[in-house]
């Protein structure tokens, strides 16, 4: 099955820096990638994704490079907020197939510093 | 999001007794998922169901069983709790393939087990 490792395992960073947590998967077939945001206590929410077919995607300060190749994908996210400081997912899955589930990295904690 | 709701929000219990985590949803999302969350480990895939009467198994689903008899409904049932299945239990749900939105996954607000 699609292992993920997710890199690193928490980050801290001052107001108005950038973010770049990394994620690598095992599985060729996958070609879908999401990343979700999880606030303390709260569930996971969709924040960006991108599909196999598309090697950046931009969102206002959030962006996803992949690289299939490599079989890798990262989440950049620039000009750092305070409201930014979450637990951050990555995950990948096989889209519009029967085996559509995500497997997901450990997660990135990140502390985003005043 | 109100549409996706999940209970108990919070479950104490003891090792060996039956436990049910019960996960509703409102949009007839053809795929629901159970999920557990434990530290240094993410997010990991215990079942999941890709409509009525079909059910897989995920990654961790020893000591777990679920059903859907109903496309809304996908209980999670632990038969003999014990304490490495204390944890936050998330239910999520996805669209049908083709629609807007399939593949996203809408999670619940999560359940909280603890085994004493």
């Amino acid at each position: 099955g699609e292992n993920v490792e997710q890199h690193p395992s928490t980050l801290s960073v001052q107001e108005g820096d950038s973010a770049v947590i990394k994620c690598t998967y095992s599985d060729s077939a996958s070609n879908y990638f999401p990343w979700y945001k999880q606030e303390l206590g709260k569930r996971p929410q969709l924040i960006i994704d991108i599909r196999s077919n598309v090697g950046e995607k931009k969102d206002q300060r959030i962006a996803v490079t992949l690289n299939k190749t490599a079989k890798h994908f990262s989440l950049h996210i620039t000009e750092t907020q305070p409201e930014d400081s979450a637990v951050y997912f990555c995950a990948a899955s096989k889209r519009d197939t029967g085996r559509r589930a995500l497997t997901f990295g450990s997660g990135t904690r990140l502390q985003v510093q005043p | 999001d109100a549409g996706i709701t999940q209970s108990p929000r919070y479950k104490i219990t003891e090792t060996g007794r039956q436990v049910t985590l019960m996960c509703h949803q409102t949009w007839s999302h053809s795929y629901m998922f159970w999920y557990r969350q434990d530290l240094g480990h993410g997010l990991r895939l215990i079942y999941y169901s890709a409509a009525a009467d079909i059910t897989d198994k995920g990654e961790v689903p020893d000591g777990y069983v679920v059903s859907r008899s109903k496309t809304e409904n996908f209980p999670l049932t632990l038969e003999s709790a014990t304490r490495s299945q204390t944890s936050v239990y998330f239910c999520a749900s996805s669209e049908t393939a083709g629609r807007a939105g399939a593949n996203v996954l809408t999670f619940g607000a999560g359940s909280r087990l603890t085994v004493l």
